[in-house]
């Protein structure tokens, strides 16, 4: 089956950097997505991979490892704003969207 | 599990024609439904919030008569794009939002998504 797995939650400091992981296993590979979304709001693209390496956006950066099945968003200089949940999804050779569960992300000061 | 289906998966029309869409929630009942559409630039655009048995929400710039939204169930809503035309061809994603717990909280979960063809 197609599965998508990321940590259900993370917790992170003001001003450090989280890496927020996602792996996946499915039926061919068109691209893989970020998004993130506030509670009660529409998500919002943060970016998407298609080729293996990094693609760096201001604070926000994302990996892509085909091989591996393997991507990670990395967040730097965190601000309490950032207190999201961070969607990843993959889409598959069939052009539908497979969804991670969503990673919960908590800043502390 | 919290799964979210959409059917048909793509679905090729001919200009003038009504394509619809179905979201189902299969395994919880969803308090709110929400329809996206994904634009060629990746980002999702919120097209409409809709609760059961009550009007959907349309956002701003979105054509309600255009695209009619029916949420008959706590499972089931669908969107019905009318006399579609060639720009109308894009990647259409529902989610479906189901209550957590006691806190009053709702997480949202995500439809595969439907690829609509317009010629």
């Amino acid at each position: 089956g197609q599965n998508i797995d990321q940590p259900t939650e993370m917790t992170a400091t003001e001003g450090a950097i989280v890496q927020i992981n996602c792996t996946y296993q499915t039926s061919g590979f068109n691209g893989l997505f970020w998004y993130q979304q506030h509670a009660g709001e529409a998500p919002t693209f943060l970016s998407y991979n298609v080729l293996d390496g990094l693609e760096e956006k201001g604070r926000f950066s994302s990996f892509l490892s085909r091989s591996k099945g393997y991507s990670y968003l990395l967040l730097k200089e965190l601000q309490m704003k950032d207190s999201a949940s961070y969607l990843c999804a993959v889409r598959d050779s069939n052009y539908q969207l497979i969804w991670g569960a969503g990673t919960k992300l908590i800043i502390k000061p | 599990g919290a799964v979210v289906s959409q059917h048909p998966s793509w679905v090729i029309c001919k200009s003038g024609t009504s394509v619809k869409i179905e979201c189902r929630s299969l395994d919880f009942q969803a308090t709110t439904m929400f329809w996206y559409r994904q634009f060629p630039k990746q980002s999702l655009m919120l097209m409409a919030t809709s609760n059961e048995g009550s009007k959907a929400t349309y956002e701003q710039g979105v054509e309600k008569d255009k695209f009619l939204i029916n949420h008959a169930s706590l499972t089931l809503s669908t969107l019905t794009v009318t006399s579609a035309h060639p720009e109308d061809s894009s990647f259409y994603i529902c989610s479906a939002s189901k209550r957590i717990g006691t806190s009053g909280s709702d997480e949202q979960f995500f439809g595969p998504g439907t690829r609509l063809t317009v010629l």
